[in-house]
């Protein structure tokens, strides 16, 4: 089955202490993306990848790193996380075919809470 | 990088037509527009996607004026399961992939 898979899907963790969210999708999809997602703000890109090492800023990357060595894979890092980084996050992928008409498959989702 | 414009929420009840309309003044010309429908604690899901006039799918059409600055999503007789937010989202063509989503439409269907 044709997926993107997220781990883990939830997390309570405390300031400071740092935390890989994963991202594996099973498609052979060039592009990968992270998104958080907040209560009246809607979807904010975070970082997006276009093939393997390579990687680029979105509009919300402050706090966060990425690294893509792998196709499959895409993990988002957060090296010292801080409360306002609360949030539910989703990673998508999609093809090169499909990429620049914006079809998009999106993960579950994985939502994290910093104390 | 186009900008999207929705309606924050709609009421509805089954069996009503939905119609929802998403403004992208700003769209470029290679852009395409799709529209996105996301359930609680779930990833969004793609419902169809055009780049001009009107396409339609097993579940939704879309609606593309001339101009292109405007689309809508017609969602047809709608049940209590099309409870979701619908996101409007225009490709991130000329030369960036910075795909943008606005807040969205919760669209709330009432029995």
């Amino acid at each position: 089955e044709a997926q993107v898979t997220q781990n883990p899907r939830y997390l309570i963790t405390v300031t400071g202490k740092k935390l890989t969210v994963t991202c594996s999708q099973n498609m052979n999809h060039e592009y990968m993306s992270w998104y958080r997602q907040d209560p009246g703000l809607g979807l904010r890109q975070i970082y997006y990848s276009m093939n393997v090492e390579v990687t680029d800023k979105g509009d919300v990357p402050e706090g966060y790193k990425v690294s893509r060595k792998e196709k499959r894979n895409f993990p988002l890092i957060l090296e010292s996380p801080s409360p306002n980084q609360t949030s539910l996050y989703f990673c998508a992928s999609s093809n090169q075919g499909t990429l620049n008409t914006g079809e998009l498959f999106f993960g579950e989702g994985s939502r994290l809470t910093v104390l | 990088l186009a900008k999207t414009t929705q309606p924050i929420s709609m009421d509805s009840y089954e069996g009503q037509e939905v119609n929802i309309t998403c403004s992208h003044n700003n769209i470029a010309t290679n852009d395409y527009i799709t529209w996105y429908q996301q359930f609680p604690s779930q990833g969004p899901r793609f419902i169809i996607q055009g780049y001009k006039t009107k396409v339609t799918n097993e579940v939704a059409s879309l609606f593309i004026p001339a101009d292109r600055k405007s689309s809508t999503l017609s969602l047809p007789r709608v049940s209590l399961s099309d409870t979701a937010v619908y996101y409007c989202l225009v490709g991130g063509t000329s030369g960036t992939y910075k795909y943008i989503f606005g807040t969205g439409t919760r669209l709330k269907v009432l029995a």
